[in-house]
């Protein structure tokens, strides 16, 4: 079953400083998507970063970028340069097999982010 | 302005009780899904619809129903509230086809059932 493992409950970075967010995900299929989300305190879920399984080169939007390592089956999070704004929960989610176009995802149980002045 | 609107941000029932949770997007999107969102659980899925008057359930269907007579409406229905079912209810929408379409996420309901 296809399952995706976020292992740090809690983390803190001071602010300007590069913090790095682990997701593991587990799956049989060649083909999926990961993505990541973040969750501020007002609970809304603002989309951050996608890769592509047969994406060659890691994923990059503005201070997020993912590591990639597919034969780890891992897809990290790092923000540079974080702010005090960064501070919230994060998502890691894998898209299933691609069927049919419904696009479901599989969320982690989260990582919450306190960035310290 | 893209956007997923929720009916309440807030909801505060007795068990028992026949609860309604609407979520509405106007992006003309395919694909509509209930989450509920629990400390340590991450998001787990509830239903998720592809079509208009199409259901499908997700991880965790019992004690939920669901109905989308349009397109941009999809609607959660407990109908009988439980105090387990107390609970950060999040609605997303999303295109279909593609694998790389995100989903969009509505601002949530945290439900009480008391």
């Amino acid at each position: 079953a296809q399952k995706i493992t976020q292992t740090q409950p809690g983390m803190f970075v001071q602010e300007k400083e590069a913090v790095t967010l682990d997701c593991t995900y587990d799956t049989s299929d060649q083909s999926y998507g990961l993505f990541w989300y973040k969750q501020p305190s007002s609970g809304e879920m603002i989309f951050l970063i996608y890769q592509g399984s047969y994406d060659e080169q890691n994923a990059t939007e503005g201070r997020y970028s993912l590591n990639f390592q597919k034969a780890r089956k891992s897809t990290n999070l790092v923000i540079s340069a974080s702010q005090l704004g960064d501070s919230a929960m994060y998502f890691c989610a894998m898209r299933e097999a691609f069927s049919g176009g419904y696009n479901k995802l599989i969320f982690g149980a989260g990582t919450r982010l306190a960035v310290h002045p | 302005d893209v956007k997923v609107t929720q009916s309440s941000r807030y909801l505060v029932k007795r068990t028992g009780e026949k609860v309604f949770l609407e979520c509405v997007q106007d992006m003309d999107h395919e694909n509509m899904f209930w989450y509920r969102q629990d400390p340590g659980l991450g998001l787990r899925l509830i239903y998720f619809s592809y079509d208009v008057k199409m259901k499908e359930k997700g991880d965790i269907p019992e004690g939920y129903s669901v109905s989308r007579e349009k397109k941009e409406r999809f609607s959660l229905i407990l109908e009988s509230a439980s105090t387990n079912q107390t609970s950060m209810y999040l609605c997303a929408s999303s295109l279909s086809g593609s694998s790389y379409n995100e989903q969009f996420f509505g601002p949530g309901t945290r439900l009480t059932v008391l």
